[in-house]
């Protein structure tokens, strides 16, 4: 067991909706970073959270938005989905300052 | 930011033979390299990691090289076996605990 949390673990939605993923990171770990990985790419980086503050961004539009709790969990949000959004959603979690992520076993998103 | 690329995107080997997966950078600030492998419907999973103020590292059947000045590293995998198949990706990271991802490399192991 990885110790990040991911849920849920597989979505169906329709364009134009709007989706939250959740994930609760790693005993001892503060840093939540989400990303997208559609089918037969790599993991590209959508942003990051840290002390519940977006830290970095990647090159995603603002309808994807996030939160992080004073817990550490984290809920990665999607407004007006579109078919393109489709793939699979990690989360990795890791101690700010130490290199080292964990990932979560994902979400997999499917518009439709 | 960042830009990792990755090759070769598809790889096929014989049992017991070696496998090389190189990845060159951008970002010359980029001081933490990690592979991963995922296998289907998987998540990723660390499988070696390399700084930049060391040149190479081993565990066992796998190692990593990293020529800082020419902004590239690769994965060497020894004595394959098909449990090796998976798709691997490289990744840099310039700071913050950032990664930016190749597009990865799919391993397919021959028995």
């Amino acid at each position: 067991d990885a110790g990040v949390t991911q849920s849920p673990t597989h979505l169906i939605k329709t364009r134009g909706q709007q989706v939250t993923l959740r994930c609760s990171p790693k005993s001892g770990h503060d840093t939540v970073s989400w990303y997208q990985q559609a089918l037969g790419q790599g993991p590209q980086f959508i942003f990051q959270y840290y002390e519940e503050e977006e830290r970095q961004r990647g090159n995603f539009p603002d309808r994807f938005s996030g939160h992080q709790f004073p817990n550490y969990s984290s809920e990665l949000n999607v407004n007006a989905l579109l078919l393109g959004d489709s793939a699979l959603y990690l989360c990795a979690s890791s101690s700010s300052g130490v290199h080292g992520y964990t990932f979560g076993s994902g979400t997999r998103l499917t518009v439709v | 930011g960042e830009n990792v690329e990755q090759h070769p995107s598809t790889l096929s080997v014989q049992e017991g033979d070696s496998a090389v997966i190189k990845c060159t950078y951008s970002d010359s600030a980029s001081n933490y390299f990690p592979w991963y492998k995922q296998e289907l419907g998987k998540r990723p999973q660390l499988i070696i990691d390399i700084r930049s103020n060391v040149g190479e590292k081993k565990d066992q059947r796998i190692a990593v090289t990293l020529n800082k000045t020419a902004k590239h590293f690769s994965l060497h995998i020894t004595e394959t076996q098909p449990e090796d198949s998976a798709v691997y990706f490289c990744a840099a990271s310039p700071g913050a605990n950032n990664l930016f991802f190749g597009t990865g490399t799919r391993l397919t192991v021959i028995p």
